[in-house]
């Protein structure tokens, strides 16, 4: 069973604090991970791409790690702030014959001011 | 630079009543993905479509939902005889091969 999943399920930091969290996927024929932001009552945004192993991405104080020999990435974000509160989606294409994308349920993160 | 466009943003529907979500994708997007969240859910993968071609509909229940992406004109999520269960938001998405995914702004349906 072709699987991504993401821990822990929600999260709740004190503003300035910083965190991380975990997706895993499958990683035999490892194609592309996706990291997404999804904010309540919007739509998700796309944060990283990552495809090679080793990879590390940086967007401001957020920033990702790849793994595609163990098959998982790490999702870090430094002195985290009110603003950073929102679901935090990865997505792989995996295959058991044909490629599929794949979304783990997601990280909820609420940091408290 | 239109990203997906999706319409109508909020449907109501009575029970019975079909309901239909069009989907414009990125312009140059050639794959359009439909994706359910069911309340204090997650997304939930239902059809991936290229153009005049159905890739994948393992997520989509096999009564009732249909789902298109013409040659030409938006992809279309179908659904008959609409039952409360089918409440949700359904967003579409578009990418080209392989790429991230560009979600739409989503449409709330509502079933009295």
């Amino acid at each position: 069973i072709l699987n991504v999943e993401q821990s822990p399920q929600s999260l709740h930091v004190q503003e300035g604090d910083s965190t991380n969290f975990t997706c895993s996927f499958p990683s035999s024929n490892f194609y592309a991970l996706h990291w997404y932001r999804w904010e309540t009552a919007k739509s998700p945004e796309a944060l990283f791409v990552m495809t090679l192993n080793g990879d590390e991405k940086k967007k401001g104080r957020i920033s990702a790690t790849l793994n595609t020999k163990e098959g998982y990435s790490y999702l870090y974000i430094k002195g985290s702030q009110p603003e950073d509160s929102a679901t935090y989606l990865c997505a792989s294409w995996a295959t058991s014959g044909t490629y599929k994308y794949i979304f783990g349920t997601g990280t909820r993160l609420k940091v408290l001011a | 630079n239109a990203g997906v466009m999706q319409n109508p943003r909020h449907l109501v529907r009575r029970r019975g009543q079909e309901a239909r979500l069009r989907c414009s994708p990125v312009k140059g997007h050639s794959h359009v993905y439909w994706y359910r969240q069911l309340p204090e859910e997650g997304l939930k993968f239902m059809v991936y479509l290229q153009k005049e071609n159905i890739i994948d509909e393992s997520g989509m229940p096999k009564e009732r939902f249909s789902a298109e992406f013409p040659k030409e004109g938006p992809s279309i999520l179908r659904i008959q005889q609409v039952v409360r269960g089918d409440s949700a938001a359904y967003f579409c998405a578009s990418s080209q091969p392989g790429a991230t995914q560009y979600f739409g702004p989503g449409t709330r349906l509502l079933v009295l």
